[in-house]
């Protein structure tokens, strides 16, 4: 079964750019789909954008789009989540989560987020 | 794409059942069967509790079910036991590849 681990809390500085990473075991990152949703302290859960196995390409949301960017390494099996030019809103707890899979050499197509990674907080503050 | 509309709070005694409704337009609840339900205790990571609709993950009581009708989308959480305290959350796609999520539901049982 797939299992998530991000990496530690980070404290950033407004203007600054955090990578939050997120570490694969129990498959390889080329079968999964991966996504990154956040959420501010006592707010909702917030979609930030994912990777699409049917066009190959990364899906941002609209809202993040232009400061988000969501790469792989598929020598190490994780994912990374990077923001820039931080500000006081984007402290949160950024998740990544996993949709889609391959499974038997196809891709098998979910639509929803099972499993997350335990999530890592991100505070942005002079 | 905006949130999709949760009560902010819901509440219900042990053994009761409670219901909390999702929200959100035809190009997106109405519009796919891919609604999906999350349990989040404090502090940890969201649990998928329903996906498509009103499919249950292994592991996860039949107490819990989801349906939907138009627009909106449900989950009855039977059979009220105090671990069901937690926050809900419903998520649903939006079409071209995008998901939008619930503003979440504080379920207290008294």
């Amino acid at each position: 079964q797939v299992q998530l681990v991000q990496s530690g809390a980070e404290v950033k500085k407004p203007g600054a750019s955090v990578k939050v990473s997120c570490k694969v075991s129990g498959y390889t990152l080329t079968e999964l789909s991966m996504h990154w949703v956040r959420q501010a302290p006592g707010k909702g859960l917030e979609w930030m954008g994912g990777f699409d196995p049917e066009d190959g390409e990364t899906i941002y949301a609209q809202k993040f789009q232009g400061r988000v960017t969501m790469t792989e390494d598929t020598s190490t099996d994780t994912a990374y989540m990077e923001l820039s030019s931080l500000r006081s809103e984007d402290t949160a707890v950024y998740y990544c989560a996993t949709t889609s899979v391959v499974i038997e050499g196809g891709w098998h197509f979910n639509n929803w987020f099972d499993p997350w990674g335990q999530g890592t907080l991100v505070t942005v503050s002079s | 794409q905006s949130a999709l509309t949760q009560p902010r709070s819901v509440s219900g005694s042990p053994g009761q059942s409670v219901t909390i409704s999702c929200t959100g337009t035809s190009s997106d609840v109405g519009g796919y069967n891919y609604v999906s339900w999350y349990q989040q205790h404090p502090g940890k990571a969201p649990k998928l509790m329903i996906y498509d609709v009103s499919k249950r993950p292994s592991g996860v009581p039949d107490r819990f079910s989801g349906s939907k009708s138009g627009n909106t989308a449900s989950l009855t959480i039977s059979g009220l036991q105090a671990e069901d305290e937690a926050d809900y959350y419903c998520c649903s796609y939006a079409g071209s590849y995008f998901w939008v999520f619930g503003g979440g539901t504080k379920l207290t049982v008294l």
